[in-house]
């Protein structure tokens, strides 16, 4: 059982690049998120999707787009890469939005030059 | 807004020490809390969840605890071993739906 997989694992990119961080769920989940992780700053959500057809921005949604392409499938795209992007990406996700345990992917450690 | 507090951000103990992990948070209405471990360059893993209407959630050597009116989750770890060196995150599902973590105590289980 795979559970949520994220690919790429690693990127670096420089400024005004674009890319897709594509996630998968095999749960049958209903909700999933994108979150960043930076020293000092904790774990901060990005974007989430509370169920299939619906995206809502999180904390830092500034810089970034998502498309939930299915009930498995949720994209984080970047349209020109900053800096300030610099991080390590992950993706969860969960049965629902507010009661159900929270599952993450391994993350994508991203680096723009 | 709800804020989540983990106190200390770093401890160390000798190995067979039990280990007591304090998470506070400012907002009561939740809806439930989560218990994660990290290891370094690594997802994180859930270790237990307690939803608003408990008081605590056991599994193997693990248990924790919740006052939603304090503000205040603990989790104990018996018997600490070398293996459980990572770092612990507690993570709270507030009213508007919305995870909020706190940052996190690295612990360090000395052989």
């Amino acid at each position: 059982n795979a559970g949520v997989t994220q690919t790429p694992k690693f990127q670096v990119l420089k400024t005004g690049q674009s890319m897709t961080l594509q996630c998968a769920q095999d749960m049958n989940h209903n909700s999933m998120y994108w979150y960043r992780q930076d020293p000092g700053m904790g774990l901060r959500l990005i974007y989430y999707s509370a169920s299939e057809g619906t995206t809502d921005k999180g904390e830092v949604p500034n810089g970034y787009n998502v498309s939930r392409l299915n009930k498995r499938e949720f994209s984080l795209r970047l349209e020109s890469a900053a800096p300030s992007q610099t991080s390590v990406y992950f993706c969860a996700s969960s049965e629902d939005s507010n009661t159900g345990e929270l599952f993450f992917g391994e993350g994508s450690r991203l680096t723009v030059l | 807004k709800q804020e989540v507090t983990q106190i200390p951000a770093a401890l160390s103990v000798p190995e067979g020490e039990n280990l007591v992990l304090n998470c506070s948070f400012t907002d009561s209405a939740i809806y439930n809390l989560q218990w994660f471990r990290q290891d370094p360059g690594k997802g994180l893993t859930s270790l237990l969840l307690i939803q608003s209407s408990q008081r605590e959630q056991t599994s193997g050597r693990l248990n924790a605890s919740l006052d939603k009116s304090s503000g205040r989750s603990t989790l104990y770890i018996a018997a600490s071993q070398p293996g459980d060196s990572a770092t612990y995150l507690c993570a709270v599902t507030d009213s508007w739906g919305k995870l909020q973590f706190g940052a996190g105590t690295q612990v360090v289980v000395t052989p």
